[in-house]
This record gives C-alpha cells, sequence and structure tokens, in this order.
C-alpha cells in the first residue's frame, strides 16, 4: 500500500530564505505525487503534482518540487520565503489504481520576519 | 462561484445526536470525497463515490453514513455522535478519467468543523 513520510512536523525559516520540506513516499508501483497547501480555516488546495512525466515539477507561488526514484523523495522548495507562505503543507501519493490519495501527517512552515 | 461548497461550516452538537453535512460540486467532477481532519491536523480519508456509486469506504463506523444523490451531491450523515467525532470534515471532487489513471488532484471544500460536546 502507498504511503507518505513527511520529516519535521514544524519548520522555520526567515523571509527570503530557502524554504525546504521534506517528503518521502512509498509505492509499489510509479506513483503520482502532489503536494497540496492549507491556510488557517481553509481546504486544501494543489500545489503541483507529478504524474510521470518531467521529474522537476514547478507549482504556483514559485514552489517547484523534484522527484528522485532513488530516494523515494518529493521535496518541496521555494528559493525565497514570504510570509504570505506560512500554512500547513501536505504531501500525498496515489498509485491511480483507485481513487484513494494519501496524505502524509502534514508540516506547518512559519516565516519568520 | 465556489467549486466545491459544505454546508454547515460549523456544528457543535451533544453526544448521542444525529447531524448531517451536505457538498455540492459544480465542477463537472465524476468523484467525490469525504476526508477528516483531526486536531493535529491528520487528513484521513473516509469515503469516496463515482458517479454515485462508493468506491472506496476506509473502515468507518457504521454510524457514518455517505449518500449521494447524483454525482454532483455527497452528503454525511453521522448518527449517535461521540466525543471522537469532533473534527473538521472535508469534501473534495476530482476528475476521473475513464481508461486512464486518476491524476488524484483534489478539489476541496472548506470543511464543516464539527464539535461534539
Amino acid at each position: 500500500a502507498q504511503s507518505v513520510t513527511q520529516l519535521g512536523s514544524h519548520v522555520s525559516v526567515s523571509e527570503g530564505a530557502l524554504v525546504l520540506l521534506r517528503c518521502n513516499y512509498s509505492s509499489s508501483v510509479p506513483p503520482y505525487l502532489f503536494w497540496y497547501v492549507q491556510y488557517p480555516n481553509q481546504g486544501l488546495q494543489l500545489l503541483l503534482k507529478y504524474t510521470s512525466a518531467a521529474t522537476l515539477v514547478k507549482g504556483i507561488n514559485g514552489f517547484e518540487a523534484e522527484f528522485k526514484k532513488s530516494e523515494t523523495s518529493f521535496h518541496l522548495t521555494k528559493p525565497s520565503a514570504h510570509m504570505s507562505d506560512a500554512a500547513e503543507y501536505f504531501c500525498a501519493v496515489s498509485e491511480g489504481r483507485d481513487d484513494k490519495i494519501i496524505f502524509g501527517k502534514g508540516t506547518r512552515l512559519h516565516i519568520l520576519p | 462561484d465556489t467549486a466545491v461548497s459544505q454546508t454547515p461550516k460549523y456544528l457543535v452538537t451533544q453526544m448521542g445526536n444525529d447531524k448531517s453535512i451536505k457538498c455540492e460540486q459544480n465542477l463537472g467532477h465524476d468523484t467525490m470525497y469525504w476526508y477528516k481532519q483531526d486536531s493535529k491536523k491528520f487528513l484521513k480519508i473516509m469515503f469516496s463515490y463515482n458517479n454515485k456509486e462508493l468506491i472506496i469506504n476506509e473502515t468507518v463506523p457504521n454510524r457514518f453514513s455517505p449518500k449521494s444523490p447524483d454525482k454532483a451531491h455527497l452528503n454525511l450523515h453521522i448518527n449517535s455522535l461521540e466525543l471522537g467525532d469532533s473534527a473538521v470534515y472535508f469534501c473534495a471532487s476530482s476528475i476521473r478519467t475513464s481508461g486512464t489513471r486518476n491524476t488524484g488532484e483534489l478539489f476541496f471544500g472548506e470543511g464543516s468543523r464539527l464539535t461534539v460536546l
């Protein structure tokens, strides 16, 4: 069965610094991988997704993620953090054989002024 | 124009009561879901319907009963509410393309916060 592990339930970075949120996945078949963002009191929205095309995926708000099969990782990065990036970030995996999307436990990103 | 809308947004009720949450999507998607998010933000899938047919039922107590009158609506009824049912319940929808893998891109509602006292 597929699963994702997000390392670090809380990550703090200074405004303007690099953002790195870690995600490792487990899947018995080539997975589809996703990053979602949740702002306070809102639902989740898709940041970006990997569906077996280019391994470096660019998303909204300047975020990108790289699929590394050898490391079973899909880490999310942004070169320069902005205060508005403060939110909860979820990595998710789908094997696509059913409609089940499994989410990681989330990482709260704090931006320090 | 809200894509996935849930009502009510907040529910406060006593243990033992029955409550319902409604969800509607105007995206034309075939698949709809209910997810439960607990106080630690952990998001767990509960149910999934494709074109009114139940396709995922994740070891959820029988007190929870989803109903999909048509592919644009997925409601959740909860009987005999317990303290542990307190959570935020999210409805979501996605496109399911026949013959290809589901892209898995979910569109979420804003959530319904249920508090059981």
